[in-house]
């Protein structure tokens, strides 16, 4: 059964930790992707990594770190300088074509999580 | 730097009730747009795409969209809406490998 499986599917924190959120895709997908969602703002972009060993920032990367070190997953840690990290975290895949961009994009089933 | 738009943040309809979503985005060219939808406590899920070809585009469920490129717009549609359609829509943007997403519109549908 392919897909994306983000872990857990609701997360609780204390102010002044770092938390790191899995996400693990099946789907033989090049390109992973980190966002953040917001009542009212859409889907804001952290993260995202096109190939292996490697990952650039998208528009809210402050506060944020990731890693790819194999192909099928893509850690996100949220850390102590995440200013307001309370949010709903979603993970995202896409194969990648040269010369075209990136198709759509598979979504995973989200992290809250709750900073206090 | 490409941003996409969604005119309305909230939209209430009656079943049966035809359905237009906005979404304009402000950058030219070559473009590849989305619709997703996110059902209450489900997965964003694609409901249609644009590449290529017709700009007129049919995805699930009933609904379709519109590529108009000179009004760089990618409006959302449904003929008769039913309860069922509740949920949050996204317009995107693929921009050098990157979706840029719109704030969403959230659609209440009245049984």
């Amino acid at each position: 059964d392919g897909g994306i499986t983000q872990s857990p599917k609701y997360l609780f924190r204390k102010e002044g930790q770092n938390v790191t959120l899995s996400c693990e895709q099946n789907l033989n997908h090049d390109a992973m992707y980190w966002y953040r969602q917001d009542p009212g703002q859409g889907l804001r972009l952290i993260y995202y990594s096109q190939i292996v060993n490697d990952f650039q920032k998208g528009d809210i990367a402050e506060g944020y770190s990731v890693s790819r070190e194999k192909k099928e997953s893509f850690p996100l840690t949220v850390t102590s300088a995440q200013k307001n990290p309370t949010a709903f975290y979603l993970c995202a895949s896409s194969i990648v074509v040269v010369g075209k961009g990136s198709y759509e994009q598979y979504f995973g089933p989200g992290t809250r999580l709750t900073v206090t | 730097a490409q941003s996409v738009s969604q005119h309305n943040h909230h939209v209430i309809l009656s079943e049966a009730a035809s359905l237009e979503l906005g979404c304009n985005y402000s950058y030219g060219g070559t473009v590849n747009l989305f619709w997703y939808v996110q059902y209450p406590g489900q997965h964003l899920q694609l409901l249609l795409k644009y590449f290529s070809g017709d700009p007129l585009v049919k995805g699930i469920k009933g609904f379709e969209a519109e590529f108009i490129k000179s009004k760089f717009s990618f409006n959302l549609r449904k003929p008769s809406v039913q309860w069922s359609d509740t949920a949050e829509y996204f317009c995107a943007v693929n921009q050098g490998g990157k979706l840029i997403f719109g704030q969403g519109t959230e659609l209440s549908v009245k049984p």
